[in-house]
């Protein structure tokens, strides 16, 4: 079965740093992945989507790569704020269905 | 826009009980799904659907059951409440392949 693994371990760095958050895959390559923000007590909120022909994309602070070969996506916050803190899931399609399956996420804490 | 409604919030139950969290989206969207959040597990994808009148099975679909009766409306039933079903539980929508899942508050869910 397709899975999507992040690192369970939370990610410390300090404000104004670049944050590499990193996310694997298994089995064939996804048509897409998509990285979702979380914040404690909500619902997570999409940030970025890549699609398997893209190598990468960019909004903002916000960056994601797709490398097909590793079977790995990266998605970098530049110049990190304290606000950047929350929790980053990364998800790809689960199955033959078009609805995303999510890994664990990575815990993300930007220190002032 | 409300976007995709969960209600209720909280809820505890007793082992035994059953009950259906509701879920409804105002976006128009043809697929819906349901996730479940644990600690230390990630979201796992419990039954998605991609139309009214088709649903189908997710990751963890023992011990729930779905509808989709319009295309508004998305409900979750625990026929018979276990333990191991307190988590907090996500609904969330999509216009299709790759496209941004929106989530619901969550509904906190303890059995007893």
């Amino acid at each position: 079965s397709q899975k999507i693994e992040q690192n369970s371990e939370a990610l410390n760095i300090q404000e104004g740093k670049t944050a590499t958050l990193t996310c694997n895959y298994t089995n064939y390559s996804p048509a897409y992945l998509q990285w979702y923000r979380q914040d404690p007590g909500r619902g997570p909120v999409f940030l970025l989507l890549i699609r398997e022909n893209e190598k990468e994309k960019r909004k903002e602070r916000l960056k994601v790569t797709f490398d097909t070969t590793l079977k790995q996506s990266l998605f970098h916050i530049t110049a990190s704020q304290p606000a950047d803190s929350a929790t980053y899931l990364c998800a790809r399609e689960w199955g033959g269905s078009y609805i995303p399956t999510f890994g664990r996420g990575t815990s993300l804490i930007v220190h002032p | 826009n409300a976007g995709v409604t969960q209600t209720p919030k909280f809820q505890v139950l007793k082992t035994g009980q059953s009950m259906t969290l509701q879920c409804a989206q105002d976006m128009n969207h043809e697929y819906m799904s349901w996730y479940r959040q644990d600690p230390g597990m990630g979201l796992r994808l419990i039954h998605y659907s991609v139309g009214a009148g088709i649903t189908d099975q997710g990751e963890v679909p023992n011990g729930y059951n779905v509808s989709r009766s319009t295309t508004e409306d998305f409900p979750l039933r625990l026929l018979s409440a276990a333990p191991s079903q307190t988590s907090v539980y996500f609904c969330a929508s999509s216009n299709g392949q790759g496209d941004i899942q929106y989530f619901g508050a969550g509904t906190r869910l303890s059995v007893l």
